[in-house]
């Protein structure tokens, strides 16, 4: 079954201005982990933010915050202030305690900035 | 650089041809894992390592793949007999696990990229 669900293949978004990437995802283990990685054309995988099951805020890192909604199981990504290096693909994977030792990862989304 | 180190970058080989690549983790991480990423696709993870012990294996780790982690630091996974089938990003990430941490992040290094003609 499909763990963590990106419905937007590709997303566009005016330079300066904000974007939601969304994530929703499934599990029955009331504990796990949220992550959200960038990976540019050069293909490294660099992380973004993490928002735990059980954190009571949403997580904030610079120019990213996790719009996190536990009862819609989804953990949406957004992006303030876009700048043209924002272009890249973005994942969004979750770990689970049961099985804390595998990272699921969505299909990614293609964010592009447009000047 | 301190960040974790894959080698090669990119690798062509014939199908039927062994290959190997060597990922080198960020010092003092104590795990590391490897994963594989095709086109259009999220990683999928392949195994990871604690230390020299290798502690889990996906069943997309046939028995055509090897993992080792000899001294605890860097890293070797080996494909024999390639198959095309086996082309894809072979991503290698770290993390250091400590006693009631939450969830660790994991930093990835840059890939290798294997192309079996």
């Amino acid at each position: 079954a499909q763990k963590i669900t990106q419905t937007q293949p590709g997303m566009f978004v005016q330079e300066k201005e904000a974007v939601t990437l969304d994530c929703t995802y499934d599990t029955s283990d009331p504990s796990y982990g949220l992550f959200w990685y960038k990976q540019p054309s050069s293909g490294e995988m660099i992380f973004l933010i993490y928002q735990g099951s059980y954190d009571q805020q949403n997580a904030t890192e610079g120019r990213y915050s996790l719009n996190f909604q536990k009862a819609r199981k989804s953990a949406n990504l957004v992006i303030s202030a876009s700048q043209l290096g924002d272009s890249a693909m973005y994942f969004c994977a979750m770990r689970e305690a049961y099985n804390n030792n595998d990272m699921r990862f969505g299909a990614g989304t293609r964010l592009t900035v447009k000047p | 650089d301190t960040g974790v180190s894959q080698n090669p970058r990119h690798k062509i080989t014939k199908r039927g041809q062994n290959v190997t690549f060597r990922c080198d983790p960020i010092s003092e991480h104590n795990r590391l894992y490897w994963y594989r990423q095709t086109l259009g696709q999220g990683p999928e993870f392949l195994t990871y390592f604690q230390n020299e012990a290798q502690l889990e294996k996906s069943r997309l780790l046939s028995d055509r793949f090897s993992a080792e982690r000899p001294k605890g630091s860097f890293s070797t996974l080996e494909i024999q007999r390639t198959e095309q089938g086996d082309s894809a990003m072979y991503l290698c990430a770290s993390s250091l696990v400590t006693r009631g941490q939450g969830w660790e992040t994991q930093y990835f290094g840059p890939g290798t990229r294997l192309l079996v003609l």
